[in-house]
């Protein structure tokens, strides 16, 4: 199975300042396709999870655009460009790639210094 | 409104069945793979079962041979037959819906969830 391993666990982050999610698979996430499916899910106190980013870098619609998705094969990033208060959460990652299993990455809590 | 509404959890003991019930609205139901996906108190997410269009499921293998994923469009409805449930069961079930082909995309429907407690 592709496990996927997010770093940091916890981040404590500034109103307005920058924070950065690194996601690491344990095999390549390009599909046969030529696609790259991975994920991104937030997920708020209470409340179910909401997918933020697919294929990378693409935001659903009504996310802000201080979310960004980036990386390739391996190695994937979320970064929030300026932490809102309502950013607060536990933001996974998620491939879809080797379907059919879907794996998702422990989780990072997204805190408010 | 596209919308997910779980429902069937509950208590029941170690050993014991349960079987949960997923209403699907807003959306032609019968296009789209469907999954559940659990969430232990604390805990992280994990993928527990699909099924695609054709009625073709799929498990992990920590409930494979003890839960049964099910669909009926008829009724927009989308099942999950739990046996044998142990303590490591016990968690939130969120019904979510695949995005793009084989939930590639991951799942951009969610439901509120259900509470699934296995104990004695």
């Amino acid at each position: 199975d592709v496990v996927m391993t997010q770093s940091p666990l916890s981040l404590p982050v500034t109103l307005g300042q920058p924070a950065s999610i690194s996601c690491r698979s344990s095999q390549s996430l390009v599909h046969s396709d030529g696609n790259t499916y991975l994920n991104w899910f937030q997920q708020r106190p209470g409340q179910s999870p909401r997918r933020l980013i697919y294929k990378v870098s693409n935001r659903d619609s009504g996310v802000p655009d201080r979310f960004s998705g980036s990386g390739s094969g391996t190695d994937f990033t979320l970064k929030i460009s300026r932490v809102e208060a309502e950013d607060v959460g536990v933001y996974y990652c998620m491939q879809g790639t080797h379907w059919p299993q879907w794996t998702f990455g422990q989780g990072t809590k997204v805190e408010i210094k | 409104e596209v919308q997910l509404v779980e429902s069937g959890g509950g208590l029941v003991q170690p050993g014991g069945s349960l079987r949960l019930s997923c209403a699907a609205s807003g959306f032609t139901f019968s296009s789209y793979d469907m999954h559940w996906v659990r969430q232990a108190t604390g805990k992280g997410l994990e993928w527990v079962s699909a099924i695609g269009t054709a009625g073709d499921p799929y498990y992990p293998g920590s409930v494979k041979g003890r839960f049964t994923i099910s669909r009926e469009n008829a009724k927009n409805s989308l099942y999950l037959q739990m046996n044998s449930l142990r303590a490591g069961d016990t968690a939130v079930y969120y019904c979510a819906r695949g995005a793009a082909v084989a939930g590639t995309d991951g799942f951009d429907i969610w439901g509120q969830g259900t509470m699934v407690t296995v104990s004695s």
